[in-house]
């Protein structure tokens, strides 16, 4: 089982560009999750899907999108990236909330 | 609003001390704490989970423990290696349902 994996790994965008985040999982699990990870401050949620067809919004949703677009796969949208969304993304899922969560390694983004 | 801190930020200890490591937050009507371990550049690694109704969970070396009434959890390492060296996470249900509330992380050194 490959359990969480994340594309891409590292992505340099500039200001105003649009990328998506792509996140699958292995574990028939029900419940996705993606949070954003920056210097000196734990991780916050900003969105989460409780189960397929089912997307709400977490701590921080301003100036992203997401699609649970099956079971395995819940994708993050940045429709007009900003230096502010500098960050590293991780994607997450477990069983059912709030069980035990499972992390994916990450993607690195830079918006210059 | 559900608030975590994490104290120390960061730890060096010697090879072979036990050590503790500690965690707080501020509403206490928690669905559970977890600890994470997460190592430069990786993602998370779940540790323990440990529910409202429980006062501790156990894991080889870890052994995590949780106070409601006082808002405070504990993960106690015993027997230290330099293997253990990474930054620990924990992260108590929030107000976004049963979403995970983290804290930024104790970075734990273990000098051989």
């Amino acid at each position: 089982n490959a359990g969480v994996t994340q594309t891409p790994k590292f992505q340099v965008l500039k200001t105003g560009q649009s990328m998506t985040l792509q996140c699958a999982q292995d574990m028939n699990h029900n419940s996705m999750y993606w949070y954003r990870q920056d210097p000196g401050m734990g991780l916050r949620l900003i969105y989460y899907s409780a189960s397929e067809g089912t997307t709400d919004k977490g701590e921080v949703p301003n100036g992203y999108n997401v699609s649970r677009l099956n079971k395995r796969e819940f994708s993050l949208r940045l429709e007009s990236a900003a230096p502010s969304q500098t960050s590293v993304y991780f994607c997450a899922s477990s069983e059912e909330e709030p069980d035990t969560q499972y992390f994916g390694p990450g993607t690195r983004l830079t918006v210059l | 609003k559900q608030e975590v801190t994490q104290i120390p930020a960061a730890l060096s200890v010697p090879e072979g001390e036990n050590l503790v490591l500690n965690c707080s937050f501020t509403d206490s009507a928690i669905y559970n704490l977890q600890w994470f371990r997460q190592d430069p550049g990786k993602g998370l690694t779940s540790l323990l989970l440990i529910q409202s109704s429980q006062r501790e969970q156990t894991s080889g070396r870890l052994n995590a423990s949780l106070d409601k009434s006082s808002g405070r959890s504990t993960l106690y390492i015993a027997a230290s290696q330099p293997g253990d060296s990474a930054t620990y996470l924990c992260a108590a249900t929030g107000e976004y349902g049963n979403k995970l509330v983290f804290g930024a992380g104790t970075i734990l050194r273990v000098k051989s």
